[in-house]
């Protein structure tokens, strides 16, 4: 398995809402991160786990809020967002937090705040 | 902390022609140089990379050129193809507050003209 799965896929949510993002990966890669794309910009990163602990938190507001259940998962739970942050939300894994070998990208998921 | 020039911004080529995107960055530290290709609706995808004790890597019909002195590295395509046509993004790893970083460029839009 060579993939970043991601789900759901699009995501439209209220600014009341609380909503997950989910990021699965079997190719037992230490690092996964967090990136936020908005159009015709490239990634920028928000979050890097290294061995399931958070290493590096890019000054995020705190309406979002990560979480690493296990070596396989990372999950972005969503709070009280504001519709700037709407954009595609790109997890990704690497062997390592040097981030040797590049990193794998999943397909993101489209968020929409209304 | 490390900041990645990359040019042009959109480029067109006829099939069959190539394509080179240029980008420079800023810290003289920065050892890992990733490509990705982005299409429209996925995620990033490697493409290919070159690491700072080698100057010219090849892949088939993509190759790419590091100039550790000038501080610039090149992406070239040969024989473009339809299915090239996406955005490319050029990186580079640096290290930053203790921690390895990937800073991406601005992107190029490239259009394959059937």
């Amino acid at each position: 398995d060579t993939e970043v799965t991601q789900t759901p896929k699009h995501l439209v949510m209220g600014m009341t809402n609380k909503k997950s993002l989910k990021c699965e990966q079997h190719m037992g890669h230490r690092a996964m991160y967090w990136y936020k794309q908005k159009a015709k910009k490239p990634p920028e990163l928000m979050f890097v786990y290294s061995y399931e602990k958070l290493s590096i938190n890019e000054s995020v507001p705190s309406r979002f809020s990560p979480e690493c259940p296990n070596s396989s998962l990372l999950n972005l739970h969503l709070h009280a967002l504001q519709p700037e942050d709407s954009a595609l939300y790109l997890c990704a894994s690497s062997q390592d937090k040097s981030g040797g070998g590049g990193y794998t990208f999943g397909s993101g998921t489209r968020l929409t705040v209304v | 902390g490390e900041n990645v020039e990359q040019h042009p911004s959109t480029l067109s080529v006829q099939e069959g022609d190539s394509a080179v995107i240029k980008c420079t960055y800023s810290d003289s530290a920065s050892n890992y140089f990733p490509w990705y290709k982005q299409e429209l609706g996925k995620g990033p995808q490697l493409i290919i990379d070159i690491r700072s004790n080698v100057g010219e890597k090849k892949d088939q019909r993509i190759a790419v050129t590091l100039n550790k002195t000038a501080k610039h590295f090149s992406l070239h395509i040969t024989e473009t193809q339809p299915e090239d046509s996406a955005v490319y993004f050029c990186a580079a790893r640096s290290y930053s507050g203790g921690y390895q970083k990937v800073t991406f460029g601005i992107g190029t839009k490239l259009q394959v003209i059937p």
